[in-house]
């Protein structure tokens, strides 16, 4: 079965800190896409990075990076030097063919 | 540039009624998604239209029918609402069908 999994309902970070949030996948597909996104409290998602299951490289964004550990199905993000505006909901999603697989999501609280 | 388009941003709806919800792409897209995001959770794949047909469909009953216009915009038509209907509505458009998807800022409707 095709699936996503964060198992860190919410989490308080000190600003300025590194922050890690945690997914991993399920699929039997060879070639899919890994998405996260941060939805504020507005409702719309925000694409922050992406990573396809044949990049050599770990992606990176400005203070957003995606760990990708293929062999552990596990694409986490990293959020270097967190600002209060990194307050969020954290979706990790998969691609496969055309749809988005989505996982239940984290809440980031950054504490000043 | 004009990003996806929602309309209209709440709605609410008495069981038994229909709604239509109104999605407008990103300039240059093609593909138009929706999702239904319930509260507290992700979101869930319902459809995908590309020129003018739909393309793919998720686990969604036929009360939840839609529509691709030739100008790319599209609607999502809920027949019969249910209490379980109520959710926020996501519009995402993208390039082509598997390209990076572009969200609107959701559509809270609320069945009473």
């Amino acid at each position: 079965a095709q699936k996503i999994t964060q198992t860190q309902p919410g989490m308080f970070v000190q600003e300025k800190e590194a922050v890690t949030l945690d997914c991993t996948y399920d699929t039997s597909d060879p070639s899919y896409g890994l998405f996260w996104y941060k939805q504020p409290s507005s409702g719309e998602m925000i694409f922050l990075i992406y990573q396809g299951s044949y990049d050599q490289q770990n992606a990176t964004e400005g203070r957003y990076s995606l760990n990708f550990q293929k062999a552990r199905k596990s694409a986490n993000l990293v959020i270097s030097a967190s600002q209060l505006g990194d307050s969020a909901m954290y979706f990790c999603a998969m691609r496969v063919t055309y749809q988005l697989i989505w996982g239940a999501g984290t809440k980031l609280i950054i504490k000043p | 540039d004009a990003g996806v388009t929602q309309s209209p941003t709440h709605l609410i709806k008495t069981r038994g009624q229909q709604v239509t919800l109104r999605c407008s792409p990103k300039s240059g897209h093609d593909t138009v998604s929706w999702y239904q995001q319930a509260l507290g959770q992700g979101p869930q794949f319902i459809f995908q239209y590309y020129e003018e047909e739909e393309r793919q469909r998720g686990n969604f009953p036929d009360r939840f029918s839609g529509h691709q216009f030739p100008n790319y915009s599209s609607e999502l038509n809920v027949n019969a609402l249910l209490l379980g209907d109520s959710a926020l509505y996501l519009c995402a458009s993208s390039a082509s069908p598997g390209a990076e998807a572009f969200f609107g800022q959701g559509t809270r409707l609320t069945v009473v």
